[in-house]
């Protein structure tokens, strides 16, 4: 079975500076795809980020990037620049890749609620 | 693209009642996820589909929860009688072939 883990349960950070929100994983699978999640206070789950286990390169969407070290089990996540409506709970997850068509689920991680302040 | 679709958006109930909440997966999607999110238990996932047939309900919480997948573009979570304690946010979410997992935005369900 695999884990999730964030260690933060809070963070906040000022206007245009630039914060890290960590997670750890356990799994035995070598291929599989992490993800960051962000739910405003909406509640609406939306996709921030995608790195696959077998890329080395860490992946990057504008202003978020992550810090995938597969050998650590790490893969945090980099917001630079912070802006008011990056406030939200921040979800790590895994998931297994499969081959076949048998599908896949995720394990989330506890969360950590990001307070970007003015 | 439409994502996933989700209805009703709020309900509230009396316990008792029968509820019943509806997904639209997105075109094209063999993959349907059912969660549950409360402040107790985090993410949780109840069950999920894949080509219609269901792979994993081990998350599903008693017998008064079911869910359905009649084809590929509908699937329903029925909770008869509902419980105050089945109060959560329930999302609905598909993914083509174990690819990313796209969210709907949560059906809020309030059982009084």
């Amino acid at each position: 079975a695999q884990t999730v883990t964030q260690s933060q349960p809070e963070m906040s950070v000022q206007e245009a500076e630039t914060v890290t929100l960590s997670c750890t994983y356990d799994t035995s699978e070598n291929n599989y795809y992490l993800f960051w999640y962000k739910q405003p206070p909406s509640r609406q789950m939306i996709l921030v980020i995608r790195q696959e286990a077998y890329k080395q390169q860490n992946a990057t969407e504008n202003r978020f990037s992550v810090n995938f070290q597969k050998a650590a089990k790490s893969f945090s996540l980099k917001i630079s620049d912070s802006q008011l409506g990056d406030t939200a709970m921040y979800f790590c997850a895994f998931m297994k890749r499969v081959w076949e068509t048998s599908g896949s689920r995720l394990t989330f991680g506890e969360g950590t609620q990001l307070t970007v302040n003015p | 693209d439409a994502g996933v679709i989700q209805s009703p958006r709020h309900e509230v109930t009396e316990m008792g009642q029968e509820v019943t909440l509806r997904c639209k997966p997105i075109s094209g999607h063999n993959s349907l996820f059912w969660y549950r999110q409360t402040m107790m238990r985090g993410l949780e996932l109840l069950i999920y589909f894949n080509n219609n047939v269901p792979i994993d309900d081990s998350g599903m919480p008693e017998d008064r929860f079911s869910a359905k997948m009649p084809n590929a573009s509908f699937s329903t979570l029925k909770i008869q009688p509902s419980e105050p304690r089945d109060s959560a946010v329930y999302f609905c979410a598909s993914s083509r072939s174990g690819n990313t997992i796209y969210f709907g935005e949560g059906s809020w369900l309030t059982v009084v």
